[in-house]
């Protein structure tokens, strides 16, 4: 069974930063692009960033560009976007996803929320 | 303003049928998949349809999607109270080199 744990969601300070992890199980990751999805509460869901399998191709949506990271380590079958320069917008559940846009994400995780407040 | 315009709300009464729209332009509907997806209250979403028209397994025939130029369309028949929720398509934007989704649409069973 595909499972897509996220962890390191919770609450900072505008300006801050904050790293979220998903681990995966169930699947071989490395054959895999992975996605993050963030949903801002009461909203709908907006793509953020995109990876390869080898984590050599990298797309974000322009307005995390330049702040946000996405990562990934296939020994650890794990996950990561690396948040910066957190601002209020940025406030909202984060999923974990397997797949893309391209040719549809087929399994989803719990979310993480995130919370930036001054 | 979402790339992809769906409408807000749809409603049926159980049993019935709905569709929900989806538009977009030649640079993201009109020249790659779309996919949609189902989100219950309280939940994840939910993986509906693939490649415009697929079922992933497990999704009955009650759901089915289609493609035409810019725009997508779902359609689900014998509606359940169970199917009450979000209903998002999203497909890749080869411009913006981004992903996308549109702003959902409420699906209210009456």
């Amino acid at each position: 069974e595909v499972q897509l744990v996220e962890s390191g969601g919770g609450s900072v300070q505008t300006g801050g930063s904050l790293r979220l992890s998903c681990a995966a199980s169930g699947f071989t990751f490395s054959n895999y692009w992975m996605t993050w999805v963030r949903q801002a509460p009461g909203k709908g869901l907006q793509w953020v960033a995109y990876i390869n399998q080898a984590g050599t191709e990298k797309y974000y949506v322009d307005s995390v560009e330049g702040r946000f990271t996405i990562s990934r380590d296939s020994a650890k079958n794990s996950l990561s976007l690396q948040m910066n320069s957190l601002r209020a917008e940025d406030t909202a559940v984060y999923y974990c996803a397997r797949g893309g846009l391209v040719r549809g994400i087929t399994h989803w995780g719990q979310g993480a929320l995130v919370t930036v407040s001054s | 303003q979402s790339v992809l315009t769906q409408p807000p709300s749809v409603s049926a009464a159980p049993g019935q049928k709905v569709t929900i729209s989806c538009s977009g332009t030649s640079s993201n509907i009109g020249k790659n998949y779309v996919s949609w997806y189902q989100q219950l209250p309280g939940t994840a979403p939910k993986f509906l349809i693939y490649e415009n028209n697929q079922r992933p397994s497990g999704i009955p025939d009650r759901f089915s999607g289609s493609k035409s130029g810019t725009s997508a369309t779902l359609g689900i028949t014998g509606l359940q109270t169970g199917d009450e929720g979000d209903y998002y398509c999203g497909t890749w934007d080869s411009s913006l080199s981004a992903g996308v989704f549109g702003g959902g649409t409420k699906l209210t069973v009456l």
